[in-house]
């Protein structure tokens, strides 16, 4: 059973700062996801990863995958109050008809 | 930008009551999803549907849920005899193809309360 874990649950940032989240799943996967909801919102897609040693960046934030290590980050930098949000990754397993597997998500809180 | 839309909004309905959930896919994607978000948890997958059949369900889609598309652009979620533990968000996603990593585009949601 594939299952993904995200840590930490909860951030609170200070603006300016810099850190990372994490997303580890327990199987082979085919592709990993990296999604935002704001509050009673629904899902926006921030970024999709195909490959290890994939990156890519939009703004301030920062999505890599290492598939042999069975790991996501989304790195955040130079946080602003606007990034506070919940993020989720989110993966396929091999041979799936590409339903996606969320983690808890990581609730951040970007403070002045 | 093409969207994914869902109606209702809100649903509030009785224990017991079949309600049924609507989704707009984007026009052109061939690969249909529904999932639920119970308040303050994670996404969980229910059902995927291609080529006018299910795909892939998951333990949560049980006897009491069936899914639809009735015409060339909705897709419906049924449940048949609402429990309580129904009540969450209900996201429908579309995408155009599984295999070369296109993303799911998410629908702003179904909220549906089980009273």
């Amino acid at each position: 059973e594939l299952k993904v874990e995200q840590n930490p649950l909860f951030l609170s940032m200070q603006e300016g700062k810099n850190y990372t989240i994490y997303c580890n799943y327990s199987t082979t996967s085919d592709r990993l996801y990296w999604y935002r909801q704001d509050p009673g919102k629904s899902l926006e897609s921030l970024f999709v990863l195909l490959s290890n040693g994939a990156v890519k960046q939009e703004g301030r934030l920062m999505a890599s995958l290492d598939t042999k290590a069975r790991l996501s980050t989304l790195h955040i930098t130079a946080a602003v109050h606007d990034l506070s949000a919940t993020y989720f990754c989110a993966v396929t397993s091999w041979g799936s008809q590409g339903n996606l597997i969320f983690g808890k998500g990581t609730k951040l809180s970007v403070k002045p | 930008e093409p969207e994914v839309t869902q109606t209702p909004s809100h649903q509030v309905t009785q224990m017991g009551q079949e309600v049924i959930l609507r989704c707009v896919p984007i026009s052109n994607h061939l690969y249909f999803y529904w999932y639920r978000q119970i308040l303050g948890q994670k996404v969980e997958f229910l059902v995927s549907f291609y080529n006018n059949e299910i795909s892939e369900k998951s333990e949560i889609f049980d006897d009491q849920f069936s899914v639809e598309r009735p015409d060339g652009s909705n897709f419906t979620l049924k449940i048949r005899s609402t429990k309580l533990e129904d009540s969450a968000m209900y996201f429908c996603a579309s995408s155009g193809d599984r295999g070369v990593g296109e993303t799911q585009y998410f629908g702003p949601g179904t909220r549906l309360l089980v009273l």
